[in-house]
């Protein structure tokens, strides 16, 4: 079994939508949790990171971590055509550490 | 300033043959990683360099190794090439002081024939 599991999609939304992604975790030492997004022939970049629980918002992205079920989430409001990509969850034990991904849900936007 | 560049972005081997693969970190960062993403598998972890030394090792057979020079940048070489091991190689790089500093490149699309 996988040590981070995610629905690898693909979720297909129409433009002005709520978007909910989703990963589980079994490993209990994980503190650091990270969204990418991944566009087609790029490499990941960096959208979000948490440090343990709690819920963080930047702009349109809010992330929330409940370590108590090991899942993490990412919500995306008022979706645009331009989010269309693959999102991958990752999360570390300490902060210099190795990062686990989970496999990547591919969203599309459709206008 | 410059992202981290990968070259080349596409490769085509055959089974048997072995291949290298550069990244150039951004300029300042001393630690580089590289993970193997796959359809089916994500991003899996190969290895990380800090100043030269490997840090940190992923579960992959020997037939993967890297090195790091004094400059930062960093090679990784695949021996004995298999039909598996194709994939995008992704390198990223950080200061080394941080997860969430990692920056990566768009990687390296390897066809093994």
């Amino acid at each position: 079994q996988k040590e981070v599991e995610q629905d690898p999609g693909p979720l297909s939304v129409p433009e002005g939508a709520i978007v909910s992604l989703n990963c589980t975790y079994s490993n209990s030492a994980f503190q650091y949790f990270m969204w990418y997004r991944q566009y087609s022939r790029k490499g990941p970049e960096l959208l979000m990171y948490t440090y343990s629980s709690g819920n963080k918002e930047d702009g349109r992205f809010t992330a929330q971590v409940d370590k108590s079920s090991k899942y993490i989430s990412l919500f995306i409001r008022d979706s645009q055509p331009s989010d269309s990509a693959t999102y991958l969850c990752a999360m570390s034990s300490t902060s210099g550490s190795r990062l686990t991904f989970g496999e990547g849900t591919q969203l599309t936007v459709n206008p | 300033k410059a992202g981290v560049t990968q070259t080349p972005r596409y490769l085509i081997k055959t089974r048997g043959q072995q291949v290298t693969l550069s990244c150039s970190p951004i300029s300042g960062h001393r630690s580089v990683s590289w993970y193997q993403q796959t359809p089916g598998q994500g991003l899996q972890f190969l290895f990380e360099y800090f100043s030269e030394t490997q840090r940190n090792k992923g579960n992959f057979p020997g037939r993967f190794s890297g090195r790091q020079f004094s400059n930062s940048r960093s090679e990784m070489n695949v021996s004995t090439l298999e039909l598996g091991d194709s994939a995008l190689y992704l390198c990223a790089s950080s200061s080394g002081r941080s997860t969430v500093g990692y920056t990566f490149g768009s990687g390296t699309r390897l066809t093994v024939v």
